[in-house]
């Protein structure tokens, strides 16, 4: 398994706003994702996230929403751009790793509330 | 496009009965399935999985079967607790076309056990 951290763990936000979540991870891992899970829901994918190259977004995500950096094989930050009360959700992390590739393991996610 | 279906929650059970939370998936390849497990205000925890047909998975009293000739996946437990109150989400892992394995979650399914 991984060991993987949030920060923050919650925060509430006004509208117009922006809020970068940062995601670390115990050791080095290839691929990064970032999922929203909306109040009620399942996860949807937003982005992966590859040490060296630019993330590849999922449809419906746009990177001038939901920049994200990997500045490294053990840490990524997703940036929650001009925050609505639509972007109230719960964004985890999740990492690759063991137990056969596809394998993925998640953060304990970050809260996020836009008044 | 590759999906999962999840019975719909919630599942209200006395301490001590059996569980069965159905999970059927569609896909086009031979995806690898998995159950978390995400238990009040928590992060996702990776409960089983299983890569190939016939594959069992099992972890803390909890098991699931690939089963390719019905495409499911059921999530079963012998004697539940109250401490297995949590929403469960049944996924599969989907070869993206970017290289990377995404993973597609079901609706989730919350139990809630009573003493």
């Amino acid at each position: 398994s991984a060991v993987i951290s949030q920060k923050p763990s919650r925060d509430i936000c006004q509208r117009g706003t922006s809020l970068t979540i940062q995601c670390q991870v115990d050791s080095q891992v290839t691929m990064m994702f970032w999922y929203r899970q909306q109040p009620g829901q399942s996860l949807t994918l937003i982005a992966t996230a590859n040490q060296g190259s630019e993330a590849t977004y999922e449809s419906g995500f746009v990177i001038d929403k939901f920049p994200i950096s990997r500045p490294n094989l053990t840490f990524s930050t997703l940036t929650v751009s001009n925050m609505s009360p639509e972007d109230s959700s719960i964004y985890l992390c999740s990492v690759e790793r063991g137990g056969g590739k596809e394998t993925q393991y998640f953060g304990p996610g970050t809260r996020l509330l836009v008044l | 496009g590759d999906s999962v279906t999840q019975m719909e929650g919630p599942v209200t059970l006395s301490e001590e009965a059996f569980l069965t939370i159905n999970c059927t998936y569609t896909a086009t390849g031979y995806p690898s399935l998995f159950w978390y497990v995400q238990y009040p205000g928590e992060g996702l925890q990776l409960l089983l999985k299983a890569t190939k047909a016939d594959d069992k998975g099992s972890n803390k009293g909890f098991e699931a079967t690939y089963r390719k000739e019905t495409t499911s996946f059921h999530l079963e437990k012998g004697s539940v607790q109250v401490s297995d109150s949590a929403v469960y989400f049944c996924a599969l892992s989907d070869p993206g076309s970017g290289g990377y394995n995404k993973l597609i979650f079901g609706a989730g399914t919350r139990l809630a056990v009573h003493p």
